[in-house]
């Protein structure tokens, strides 16, 4: 079973850029490493999804190591609307629809 | 559509009522995922279908009863809570099965409080 470990929160101040750490150890070797974001009283929204190296969309960029036992999230020139939970997502492993939350990073992003 | 419609959006019901949450999702997706979450926890697994047949039950109690009717629609009954089974409750969908398939697609979810 994979387990992710994140800080449990992080402070920011617009316009910088972010990077937040996820450790998963124990991935398996066909497992993707997915993030998402969470504002109060929401369901979660997928950001991010990467298998190794370097991945990159309109609103983060995602480092995945050659040992893949980490990732990194990177959000650049954060705004005050970026405050939230981010949580990196990996499987079990063995079972391809079994994905499990790590705690997740509270991101304070302050004016 | 890239949807997942989740009703009601807030549930309060006693210990002795049988209710039901509905999830609706109209983009082909064939696995269907419960997720419950409590206040400051991430979302924990409860369930996954997958092409409409139950795959992954988290050991969850009896007095949580998921069905799939079809390809687009997922409930959860409920019957005989407890007040700490209180929680917002996610409904999610993904395109695919396999390691690929981690881009789930939430709704906002269904805040139950059992009294």
């Amino acid at each position: 079973l994979a387990k992710t470990t994140q800080p449990i929160s992080m402070d920011s101040y617009e316009g910088q850029e972010v990077n937040i750490t996820c450790s998963h150890n124990n991935i398996a070797t066909n497992d993707y490493i997915t993030w998402y974001q969470q504002f109060p009283s929401q369901g979660p929204r997928f950001i991010i999804q990467g298998y190794k190296t370097k991945v990159t969309n309109e609103v983060a960029s995602l480092f995945i190591p050659a040992d893949r036992k980490s990732s990194t999230l990177s959000l650049p020139r954060v705004s005050l609307s970026d405050t939230a939970v981010y949580y990196c997502l990996v499987g079990d492993g063995f079972n391809f629809n079994k994905f499990y939350f790590g705690s997740g990073t509270k991101l304070n992003v302050k004016p | 559509d890239t949807e997942v419609t989740q009703t009601p959006k807030h549930l309060v019901m006693g210990m002795t009522n049988k209710k039901s949450l509905k999830c609706e999702q109209h983009m082909g997706h064939r696995a269907m995922y419960w997720y419950k979450q409590k206040a400051k926890k991430p979302p924990e697994l409860m369930f996954v279908y997958s092409y409409e047949k139950l795959s992954i039950n988290e050991s969850v109690p009896s007095r949580f009863s998921p069905e799939c009717p079809n390809s687009s629609l997922l409930n959860l009954h409920l019957h005989a809570l407890q007040p700490e089974d209180s929680a917002l409750y996610l409904c999610a969908s993904s395109q695919g099965l396999g390691p690929r398939a981690g881009e789930l697609f939430f709704g906002e979810g269904s805040r139950l409080t059992v009294l």
